[in-house]
Parts: structure tokens; C-alpha cells; sequence
């Protein structure tokens, strides 16, 4: 299955900053997914990322204030703007490997302070 | 939005004994996925399901993708103390990288030695 490296794996951030994460994938794919995981709760998608054109985000998540890069087909960027104490959470990025199903990074933890 | 029902939420049992979890859903999935989530890393893929009624095991692990495709149940035997973590079923409407998954609340396992 894909190995997928997320940076970084943690950071502490103040309210109204933004933090960029970034998932490096070791095999071209051609969709990536964003979740975030809330303190003690399951995993929620935010969006979908194709190379190439813009990501989809599903409901309850804007552009505005989850901005997602898809630049090749190895790597995608999310940014948490303006963040806020409720984003507090785990954001992990995923692909589809096919009969692996769908792989998980190991997520980035962001406490916003 | 959309969730799976996954029970129980919690369970604390003796190092050997057999384990249970199930999930239901409201709506037909065409693929049921079980994972691990080990604290501070990101879910990975015990058992993969896709045919309802498929019977699948693992190793100690065994799935069954439910005949009516609402639901799915995962079992463990004779628990071991790595077999901590939290369990989480997912759904996916469609197949392969054509849908996204709808994650249950999870099951928190622990295991006394």
C-alpha cells in the first residue's frame, strides 16, 4: 500500500493564525482526501483533491476557511485559516490504494490556543 | 451529516477473551471497511468487505458484511493487550475511489492483561 508522510505532526498555534499541512504520497494517485477528526469523535471528510482543478468540499466546509493545493499528483497542502479553538483537531490526509483500500496518514494534531 | 451507528462505544475486557462490535446504517452501502486507530496515528485497514454476506477474516479478526448491506459486525479472538485501540467501521456508497467513506463513531477496546 502507498506510504503517506504528513507534516507536521503537531503544532500549537494561536487563534486567528493559519497552518498549512502537508501529504506527501511515495506513489502518484489520483485523489487525496482530507478529514479531520474532532477530540474523541470519528473522522469527518472535508474535501477531495484532484490534480489539476479545484477540491471538493463537503458540507459544512468552505474554501475560505480550508483552502486545499493539489500541485502533482504526489502531494496536497491544507490550510486552517484563521483558526480558532474549535479547530482544535486531528487532520489526516488519505488515498485510495486500490485492494488496500483507502490508506491513512498518521495526521497532524493542532491545538489552537 | 451522514453517520453509521457503531456499539459499543466502549469496552474494557480480560486479556483472552472474544470481542464484538457491530455497525448499522440507515442506508445500503456497497463496501464496509473496519479500522484500528492506535493513539497518535491515523486509521489502518483490518478487513475490507464488498459483497454482501462476504465473510472475511484476518488473522484473529473476522468481518461480515451484513445480507441486507446495513450493516456489518467485526469480531476478535482471544484479545491480546495490542489489540488497543479504537475501532472504527466505514461505509462507502460507492466502490473503490468513487465514494467517500462514512465513518462510524468507533469502539474504544481495552484489553486487561
Amino acid at each position: 500500500s502507498a506510504v503517506i508522510s504528513q507534516k507536521p505532526s503537531r503544532d500549537i498555534c494561536q487563534r486567528g493564525t493559519s497552518l498549512t499541512i502537508q501529504c506527501q504520497v511515495d506513489s502518484q494517485v489520483t485523489m487525496m482526501f482530507w478529514y479531520r477528526q474532532q477530540p474523541g469523535q470519528s473522522l469527518t471528510l472535508i474535501a477531495t483533491a484532484n490534480q489539476g482543478s479545484e477540491a471538493t468540499y463537503e458540507s459544512g466546509f468552505v474554501i475560505d476557511k480550508f483552502p486545499i493545493s493539489r500541485p502533482n499528483l504526489t502531494f496536497s497542502t491544507l490550510t486552517v485559516s484563521n483558526m480558532s479553538p474549535e479547530d482544535s483537531s486531528i487532520y489526516l490526509c488519505s488515498v485510495w490504494t486500490g485492494s488496500y483500500g483507502y490508506t491513512f496518514g498518521s495526521g497532524t494534531r493542532l491545538t489552537v490556543v | 451529516g451522514q453517520q453509521l451507528n457503531q456499539s459499543p462505544q466502549s469496552m474494557f475486557i480480560q486479556e483472552g477473551e472474544d470481542v464484538s462490535m457491530n455497525c448499522t446504517s440507515s442506508s445500503i452501502f456497497n463496501t464496509w471497511l473496519w479500522y484500528k486507530q492506535d493513539p497518535g496515528e491515523g486509521p489502518v485497514l483490518l478487513i475490507a468487505l464488498y459483497k454482501a454476506g462476504e465473510l472475511t477474516s484476518n488473522g484473529r479478526l473476522t468481518a461480515q458484511f451484513g445480507i441486507t448491506r446495513k450493516d456489518s459486525f467485526l469480531n476478535i479472538s482471544a484479545s491480546i493487550p495490542s489489540d488497543v485501540g479504537i475501532y472504527f467501521c466505514a461505509g462507502q456508497h460507492g466502490s473503490g475511489n468513487t465514494g467517500k467513506l462514512i465513518f462510524g463513531q468507533g469502539t474504544t477496546l481495552q484489553v486487561k492483561p
